[in-house]
């Protein structure tokens, strides 16, 4: 069975257009989180929410919208897409454990390419 | 403000070669958190190990050994008779107590050479 899962796994589509990505968990987490990880690999955290509530946002704009619908869901989606939105996108969970940092348990990522 | 180092960008050696990545961390916090992921060329992210600031062993798990140090703020990370399935990219990343963010660092690639 798949911890975390992310549909699609690739995401090809025109600059201007609106696509979501979505990640379910079955691991039981109360938090969930988006990170982006660029050409040159580098990995950074967009969002993070626990139990349906915003908890991170990290200066992202505003054309990205998470949506959680419950706790073991997190939807990505972006607006208005632009070329400098092509990278791997990968949702994570956690348990939340009361402040501690609880290990992050990544999905396959989602490859998303703008042309 | 926190940050992790992985000043290594790539890693070349032949199997069954020992090898060891180097983070070197910042945090101004006592409580923090540090992980090792490895992300193989299929893309994924898996979870190799965690570690709080309170516990400073060093621990081993088959070829693999993680050495923390907080007198250096340096989380490294051995690998022991290193296999072509070790080739990946390794991640090296920083937490504190709540706030549940990781940061990562720049990754070393490494390359085992059969």
């Amino acid at each position: 069975d798949t911890a975390v899962s992310q549909t699609p796994k690739y995401l090809v589509t025109q600059m201007g257009n609106d696509k979501s990505i979505k990640c379910e968990q079955n691991l039981g987490h109360d938090t969930m989180y988006w990170y982006k990880q660029d050409s040159k690999k580098f990995l950074k955290i967009m969002f993070s929410y626990n139990n349906k509530e915003l908890i991170i946002n990290e200066t992202v704009p505003n054309r990205f919208s998470p949506k959680s619908p419950d706790k073991a869901h997190l939807n990505l989606h972006i607006n208005s897409l632009e070329l400098g939105d092509s990278a791997v996108y990968f949702c994570a969970s956690s348990q939340d454990d009361g402040g501690v940092t609880d290990t992050q348990y990544f999905g396959p990522g989602t490859r998303l390419t703008v042309l | 403000a926190q940050k992790v180092t992985q000043a290594q960008t790539e890693i070349s050696v032949v199997e069954k070669e020992d090898v060891t990545l180097d983070c070197v961390y910042e945090t101004r916090d006592t409580t923090y958190y540090l992980f090792w992921y490895k992300q193989p060329p299929s893309g994924e992210l898996v979870f190799l190990i965690r570690r709080n600031s309170f516990d400073e062993q060093n621990e081993i798990s088959g070829r693999y050994s993680w050495n923390f140090q907080k007198s250096t703020s340096s989380f490294n990370f051995t690998i022991t008779a290193s296999q072509v399935v070790d080739s990946a990219v390794y991640f090296c990343a920083l937490s504190y107590f709540g706030n549940e963010k990781l940061t990562f660092g720049t990754g070393t690639r490494l390359t085992i050479i059969p």
